[in-house]
């Protein structure tokens, strides 16, 4: 059984701080790591993908995978109330995608 | 260009009928995915096509659910004899090509109520 673990918040950050998503997974083998952010009510959309080891950034996001631990994270720099939302973090190995629960943000201004 | 899209947006059915469910891929999409979202839980998988590959059928939680896909397009949920607990949001998704390598697009999704 392929696991992928996130806290499930809720995490609590100040307008302008940096947010910090964390997931972990069980399966070595997996190849694609994917975070999406769901508004609620809403259905999920596509924030980031990586597939190398090390930060991928994007605007104010950044992702940062480390296969040997095991974790991807996602960083939101600058954050503001309208990143409050559930993060869920998914995890691809072969021919399966696994999806985390979710970690709730909230931004407070 | 367009999104994936889902209807009806919202169903409400008596408990006992049977309801189809529809989506609307991205065009060239291979992959398309069904998820099911109970309130304030996460995704859960009911099944993925792929191109003309035999259905990841695994997740659907029992024999009452069942789905086709008819090519790289349309494809219907279909509950029979629905129960109280089928009530959700039902998510579909597509990609380009398959899970393990390519990103999801979801629909808005169908709300489900069964009384």
């Amino acid at each position: 059984q392929k696991e992928v673990e996130q806290n499930s918040g809720p995490l609590s950050v100040p307008e302008g701080a940096i947010a910090s998503l964390n997931c972990t997974y069980s399966d070595r083998g997996s190849q694609s790591f994917f975070w999406y952010r769901q508004y609620s009510g809403k259905s999920p959309e596509l924030i980031m993908f990586i597939y190398s080891n090390g930060d991928k950034e994007d605007g104010r996001f950044t992702a940062q995978l480390n296969k040997a631990s095991q974790y991807v994270s996602l960083l939101i720099r600058d954050s503001q109330p309208s990143d409050s939302a559930t993060y869920l973090c998914a995890v691809s190995g072969y021919s399966t995608l696994t999806f985390g629960k979710g970690t709730m943000l909230l931004v407070s201004p | 260009g367009a999104g994936v899209s889902q209807s009806p947006s919202n169903k409400v059915t008596e408990k006992g009928k049977d309801v189809e469910l529809r989506c609307d891929p991205i065009s060239g999409h291979t992959a398309l995915y069904w998820y099911r979202q109970r309130l304030g839980q996460g995704l859960e998988f009911l099944i993925y096509f792929q191109g003309n590959s035999a259905p990841d059928k695994s997740g659907l939680p029992s024999d009452r659910f069942s789905a086709e896909r008819t090519g790289e397009s349309v494809s219907t949920l279909t509950i029979q004899r629905t129960q109280q607990e089928d009530s959700a949001v039902y998510l579909c998704a597509s990609s380009q090509g398959p899970r393990e390598v390519y990103e999801q697009y979801f629909g808005p999704g169908t709300r489900l109520t069964v009384t």
